[in-house]
């Protein structure tokens, strides 16, 4: 089946650093998501990319679509304490019995100190 | 106020027993999704359903059985076949290749 491997597992900054994660797949997606998960909550999507070589960016946050459709990343400028939770990337393939299946990577524990 | 809710927020059942998880939407989407998080781990998705009637298994469906009578609904029930149902289920429905996700029910079996 398809994996995803995103990196790194966690991180640990001083507020204000720059953060950079990335995923990578064994297969070829048509569309990128990126979540930020609050403890005990679900959840909330932040960017969705959809073209090869797309850019895209949410205030802080930036995420690129990997020219070889098999990876992704997100950057995140000028972390503050609030930006600390889980991201996970996931990955979409075309349409048939794929249909909005995403699959998940491991997700990356961000903590910022102050 | 749109979105996606699930109730409860916290649920406790003893071993043995069937428990059914609400999810509620009022985006008017087509194909809602139920997914399982175990700590320390990425969403695993345990069944699916794209219209009204009708849904698929998923990677780990073994154990839950789900219906989809409504649009807006798609309950899950985690049967006592289910080997270790202790997670944190969430539910999501679909609409332009963007997945959006309920606050999730935490279900404790002891």
């Amino acid at each position: 089946g398809q994996q995803l491997n995103q990196s790194p597992q966690s991180m640990f900054i001083q507020e204000g650093e720059d953060v950079s994660m990335n995923c990578t797949s064994s297969s070829i997606f048509n569309t990128w998501l990126w979540y930020k998960q609050d403890p005990g909550e679900g959840p909330v999507l932040l960017i969705a990319l959809y073209k090869a070589g797309e850019l895209t960016s949410n205030g802080r946050l930036t995420a690129q679509f990997g020219i070889t459709r098999k990876d992704s990343f997100l950057n995140i400028s000028a972390s503050i304490p609030s930006d600390v939770g889980i991201y996970f990337c996931a990955g979409q393939t075309a349409g048939g019995t794929s249909y909005g299946k995403l699959t998940f990577g491991q997700g990356t524990i961000l903590t910022v100190h102050p | 106020d749109g979105g996606i809710t699930q109730s409860p927020k916290y649920l406790f059942r003893k071993e043995g027993q069937n428990v059914t998880l609400s999810c509620e939407q009022n985006l008017n989407h087509d194909a809602m999704y139920w997914y399982r998080q175990d700590p320390g781990q990425g969403l695993r998705l345990i069944y699916y359903s794209q219209i009204v009637n009708d849904f698929q298994k998923g990677d780990i469906a073994e154990g839950y059985s789900v219906s989809r009578e409504k649009k807006e609904s798609f309950p899950l029930t985690v049967t006592s076949a289910q080997k270790n149902p202790t997670a944190f289920y969430l539910c999501a429905s679909t609409s332009g290749g963007r997945k959006y996700f309920g606050p999730g029910t935490r279900l404790t079996v002891t």
